[in-house]
């Protein structure tokens, strides 16, 4: 079964310092993989998704994921940091089992400190 | 175009009674899958709905139901509250069911059983 882990259930940045939300996964075939972020009291909003082939993935609000297959990697990062970006991230997979299941790792807190 | 739906967005109910939650795709979408959400379980997948057919059950027990119709709007149920029902339900709608077509959440319900 497809299961993805997220290490660090808490990052805390600088405003302006680069940030690494760390991903891996595991899965017997090609991965579908898509980074979240949710804001309190609010759902999850799509930040990116992994297409197969690519190495680097571009998402919205500057943030970006670089998938490994050779260490079943896909971290998120953002080069600089802004205090919008304090939220809750997942990194997610869809399931081998049914198309439309995604399995979320824990999730991340990002802390962005001024 | 407007996002996902959910309504409503909070509810207290109390240990035994039932509760129906209701989840508006986005217009077109016709895959619609529900999600709980807590701090100890992180993000489970409870179900999903496409052409009013229930197509992948997540581990839950009995008392949580759901349904969709033919305009794709979905609803879920949960009998026999119990405390430990109290979590944030997030509904997602997708276009259809390509392994890399994104899910897109709403904001959640917010039940409370007390």
């Amino acid at each position: 079964a497809q299961s993805v882990t997220q290490l660090g259930s808490h990052v805390s940045v600088s405003e302006g310092a680069l940030v690494l939300l760390r991903c891996n996964y595991s899965s017997s075939v090609p991965p579908y993989l898509f980074w979240y972020v949710q804001y309190p009291n609010q759902g999850l909003q799509l930040l990116l998704k992994y297409t197969t082939g690519a190495t680097l993935v571009k998402g919205i609000n500057g943030f970006e994921a670089e998938f490994k297959k050779s260490e079943t990697s896909f971290h998120l990062t953002k080069p600089s940091a802004h205090m919008s970006d304090a939220a809750e991230y997942f990194c997610a997979v869809k399931s081998d089992t049914g198309f439309q299941k995604l399995v979320f790792g824990t999730g991340t807190r990002l802390l962005v400190s001024p | 175009k407007a996002g996902v739906t959910q309504t409503p967005r909070y509810l207290i109910k109390t240990r035994g009674q039932q509760v129906t939650l209701s989840c508006s795709p986005i217009s077109g979408h016709r895959s619609v899958s529900w999600y709980q959400q807590t701090p100890g379980q992180g993000l489970q997948f409870l179900f999903e709905y496409f052409s009013e057919t229930q197509r992948n059950k997540g581990n839950f027990p009995g008392r949580f139901s759901g349904r969709q119709f033919s305009n794709s709007r979905s609803e879920m149920n949960v009998s026999t509250l119990e405390l430990g029902d109290s979590a944030l339900y997030l509904c997602a709608s997708s276009l259809d069911r390509v392994d890399n077509s994104p899910l897109h959440f709403g904001n959640g319900t917010r039940l409370t059983v007390t």
